[in-house]
């Protein structure tokens, strides 16, 4: 099956600059791979996704970037807020998002960002 | 928006106790997932259900059962609870793309 790895499990960085979180995947016939944000007592929210038909996605400070040669997937987040820290959890998905495949998680990285 | 309410944020219960946890979403999704969270491990599949009255095990079903018995609820049970069983149970639901997560049920068997 699928094994996701994600690094590194925790990031401290100062408030204005950017943090990087890297997740590697072990099967090539994944080709769905979300992002999620979660904060202290709540759900995880997905924040940002990305299809293997395309090599970066941006959404205002965050951007997701894919390279299925080397089968990692990265998160960049630019211009840190304090709001920004949380647990953040990569994916990987071999059902292009259809949904009722199983979704394999990374283990999470918690960003800790410092004012 | 997608809301999927589980009904207890918190709770506690003894070893060899029949738990069921609840999971309502109000949008209409045909597919629903239960997840425990424990610190170090992430997020591991214990079931999901494509349909009424289907479902499917994860990668972590020992010890757990389902119950789908309408579209917009999905139960998780647990048969005799034990200690190991301590933990975050997320349920999620969607129709395309990524899960939409409840908040949560911590449930701590004592």
């Amino acid at each position: 099956g699928e094994n996701v790895e994600q690094h590194p499990s925790t990031l401290s960085v100062q408030e204005g600059d950017s943090a990087v979180i890297k997740c590697t995947y072990s099967d090539s016939a994944s080709n769905y791979f979300p992002w999620y944000k979660q904060e202290l007592g709540k759900g995880p929210q997905l924040i940002i996704d990305i299809r293997s038909n395309v090599g970066e996605k941006k959404d205002q400070r965050i951007a997701v970037t894919l390279n299925k040669t080397a089968k990692h997937f990265s998160l960049h987040i630019t211009e840190t807020q304090p709001e920004d820290s949380a647990v953040y959890f990569c994916a990987a998905s071999m059902d292009s998002g259809g949904g009722a495949d199983g979704l394999t998680f990374g283990k999470g990285t918690h960003l800790i960002i410092q004012p | 928006d997608v809301k999927v309410t589980q009904s207890s944020r918190y709770l506690v219960k003894r070893t060899g106790e029949k738990v069921f946890l609840e999971c309502v979403q109000d949008m209409d999704h045909e597919n629903m997932f239960w997840y425990r969270q424990d610190p170090g491990l992430g997020l591991r599949l214990i079931y999901f259900s494509y349909d009424v009255k289907m479902k499917e095990k994860g990668d972590i079903p020992e010890g757990y059962s389902v119950s789908r018995e309408k579209k917009e609820r999905f139960s998780l049970i647990l048969e005799s609870a034990s200690t190991n069983q301590t933990s975050m149970y997320l349920c999620a639901s969607t129709k395309l793309g990524g899960r939409d997560f409840g908040d949560g049920t911590r449930l701590s068997i004592l």
